[in-house]
């Protein structure tokens, strides 16, 4: 069935260093999402990409689409310590409305 | 604020009950709503589809006999565990999109209830 992984699966990370997590599917997506959970809490929906290719950006995270829109990468700039939560990529299962996570990325940041 | 209402936050049982579990949408009408498992440190698995009027589709290995969901309007959707056992205990959060239908919506999610069968 269709799988969406991601690495790393854990990173711990001085604050002021940078950090990437990388998603990968086993299928072609036609979009892609981002969410981020914090320890006990609930997923928050980052953003969404679309089109092959794409690039966006939130203040020091950038989030990228790739080519043949079966992987995406999200990219902190500069991390601080409310970065912390693990980060999920998901995607459509199918041409259906459920959405499928990948198995997420728990960011550690030291002060 | 939130747009996506869960009750209760945490539940502890005892084995052989069952529990119901409230999903809510507050600011918009939701005719499907999605329902996921979280074991501690893993991702979130979805476990079925609430269809407002019509019967719940679940995900393969999810046992519909046992997870019973009920959308009965467009705001509610129910989650009841019954004759819940220990391997049941979990972290289930529900979830909701302003423009179900589209697969290019992003959801919304309750904050979840945190099962503990004893």
């Amino acid at each position: 069935g269709q799988q969406v992984m991601q690495i790393p699966q854990y990173q711990h990370v001085q604050e002021g260093e940078d950090f990437t997590t990388y998603c990968n599917s086993s299928t072609t997506l036609s979009n892609i999402q981002w969410y981020k959970q914090r320890p006990g809490g609930h997923p928050v929906f980052l953003i969404q990409l679309v089109k092959s290719g794409e690039v966006k950006k939130q203040k020091r995270l950038t989030f990228q689409f790739g080519e043949a829109k079966k992987n995406s990468s999200l990219h902190i700039t500069a991390t601080q310590t409310t970065d912390v939560g693990t980060y999920f990529c998901a995607g459509p299962l199918g041409a259906t409305n459920k959405l499928i996570f990948g198995t997420g990325t728990l960011l550690a940041v030291q002060p | 604020g939130a747009v996506v209402s869960q009750h209760p936050s945490w539940v502890i049982c005892k084995s052989g009950t069952s529990v119901k579990i409230e999903c809510r949408s507050l600011d918009f009408q939701a005719t499907t709503m999605f329902w996921y498992r979280q074991f501690p440190k893993q991702s979130l698995m979805l476990m079925a589809t609430s269809n407002e009027g019509s019967k719940a589709t679940y995900e393969q290995g999810v046992e519909k006999d046992k997870f019973l969901i009920n959308h009965a309007s467009l705001t509610l959707s129910t989650l009841t565990v019954t004759s819940a056992h220990p391997e049941d205990s979990s972290f289930y959060i529900c979830s909701a999109s302003r423009t179900p239908g589209s697969y290019n919506s992003p959801l919304h999610f309750g904050n979840g209830t945190r099962l503990t069968v004893t």
